[in-house]
């Protein structure tokens, strides 16, 4: 069975461009989670979605946004990037909300941002 | 709002020896679930290991233990028989169990960069 798979790996953007994020959770997940990974910061929450509804968001400016499609696939969308936005950010998938309280979360192997 | 200290942001163990990564954490919930998760250079996050709050003994899943100290807020992983292949950077996390909906959100500490010398 497949992972949560991100796309792409690796994407290089300059400031004030927009940058578009996409993950595919594990098949019968429908809550997905993005996190912010900096250098040095450890993994900061970003977004999180169940249904098709944004459930949670952490704090980061609303140039961070996002949104889930009714195959519960995920897009994260960073727009006037920034210097500082440069990061790894992973995406992880859960089951459904009402069992995701004692379910475990997996993660992809995340899309490195580059901002120039 | 939970915070978690990883204070060791590197630490080095010897093929075979024993190591034990520390984390402490802040809450003020009685209900929670705490986990170590490994993140090898592949960055995909692995869970090693999940504590719940209520339940008085530690965790153990194979060479993976954890210690983990209700009252001191206080969740160490020990790896016995270290192998190579435990390189990597390890996350202590926090989970509130209190209620539904925005509680879900894992608050990671900053990390441990495990190092294992042959």
């Amino acid at each position: 069975e497949a992972g949560v798979t991100q796309s792409p790996t690796h994407l290089i953007k300059t400031r004030g461009q927009q940058a578009t994020l996409r993950c595919s959770p594990i098949s019968g997940h429908t809550s997905v989670y993005w996190y912010q990974q900096a250098l040095g910061l450890g993994l900061q929450f970003l977004l999180w979605y169940d249904e098709g509804e944004e459930r949670n968001r952490g704090n980061f400016p609303p140039r961070f946004s996002g949104r889930q499609f009714p195959n519960y696939s995920s897009e994260l969308n960073v727009n006037a990037l920034e210097l500082e936005d440069s990061a790894l950010y992973l995406c992880a998938s859960s089951l459904p909300n009402y069992r995701a309280f004692r379910e475990k979360l997996f993660f992809g192997s995340g899309t490195q941002l580059s901002v120039l | 709002a939970q915070t978690v200290t990883q204070s060791q942001p590197e630490m080095s163990v010897q093929e075979a020896e024993t190591v034990t990564l520390s984390c402490t954490y802040d809450t003020s919930e009685s209900d929670y679930y705490l986990f170590w998760y490994k993140q090898p250079p592949s960055r995909q996050m692995i869970l090693v290991i999940r504590q719940e709050a209520y339940k008085q003994q530690n965790a153990t899943e194979n060479r993976f233990s954890v210690n983990f100290q209700k009252a001191a807020k206080s969740f160490s992983l020990k790896i016995s028989d270290s192998q190579l292949g435990d390189a990597a950077m390890y996350f202590c996390a926090y989970r509130s169990a209190v209620g539904r909906g925005s509680n879900y959100k894992l608050t990671f500490g900053k990390g441990t960069l495990l190092t294992v010398n042959p």
